[in-house]
């Protein structure tokens, strides 16, 4: 079964500065997705990015973008620029590319604080 | 277009009594899914309906739950009765059909309390 794994329950960056969130992943699939989504306070999550297992080109989405490392089952996501609004809890998940399912495979989350 | 919508936001109820949680998805969406989120843990896949069939429901984690979707629209999860574990947020997702690339669309949730 696929696992997907975020080890860092908070993170904190500082306004107009850069930050990293981890996310590592299992899997004995050759072809899946990845994401990320954002859930800011009390609002719904949204799609921040995602990227296809078969592109070995990393995603990017303006001051979004994703380190993709498949063989080390590594995708990480790198804020640029942060902003006060990018404040929120950050999920990383999986879903197999085969069958009609999607399901996706979350993360624990990671808290992503900005002080100003 | 509107977006996927869930009744109530916050439900509080007592170990032993029954609640419903609504969704209402995209409309047009045939692909509707309910995950749960219980307290620091991982958001969890319960299951997932195409039109008014269960697809998938594997992560349904006991008999104490019900899912239906009748006419393929809007979807109902029942718990019957709720026991303590229960607590945590609903998330319903829609996704419009055909193959499984396009992106999943969430609700709110529902913060359920069993107390």
């Amino acid at each position: 079964a696929q696992t997907v794994t975020q080890s860092q329950p908070e993170m904190s960056v500082q306004e107009a500065e850069t930050v990293t969130l981890s996310c590592t992943y299992d899997t004995s699939e050759s072809d899946y997705y990845l994401f990320w989504y954002k859930q800011p306070p009390s609002r719904q999550m949204i799609l921040v990015i995602r990227q296809e297992a078969y592109k070995q080109q990393n995603a990017t989405e303006n001051r979004f973008s994703v380190n993709f490392q498949k063989a080390a089952k590594s995708f990480s996501l790198k804020i640029s620029d942060s902003q006060l609004g990018d404040a929120a809890m950050y999920f990383c998940a999986y879903r197999s590319e085969g069958g009609s399912q999607g399901n996706l495979i979350f993360g624990k989350g990671t808290k992503l604080s900005v002080k100003p | 277009e509107a977006g996927v919508t869930q009744f109530p936001s916050h439900s509080v109820i007592e170990k032993g009594q029954t609640v419903t949680l609504r969704c209402d998805p995209i409309s047009g969406h045939d692909n509707l899914y309910w995950y749960r989120r219980v307290m620091g843990k991982e958001i969890k896949f319960l299951l997932h309906f195409v039109k008014e069939s269960k697809q998938d429901e594997s992560g349904m984690p006991n008999n104490r739950f019900l899912a239906e979707r009748t006419g393929g629209t809007y979807s109902t999860l029942k718990v019957q009765p709720a026991e303590l574990e229960d607590s945590g947020v609903y998330f319903c997702a829609s996704r419009r059909g055909g193959g499984s690339s396009y992106e999943q669309y969430f609700g709110p949730g529902t913060r359920l309390t069993v107390t």
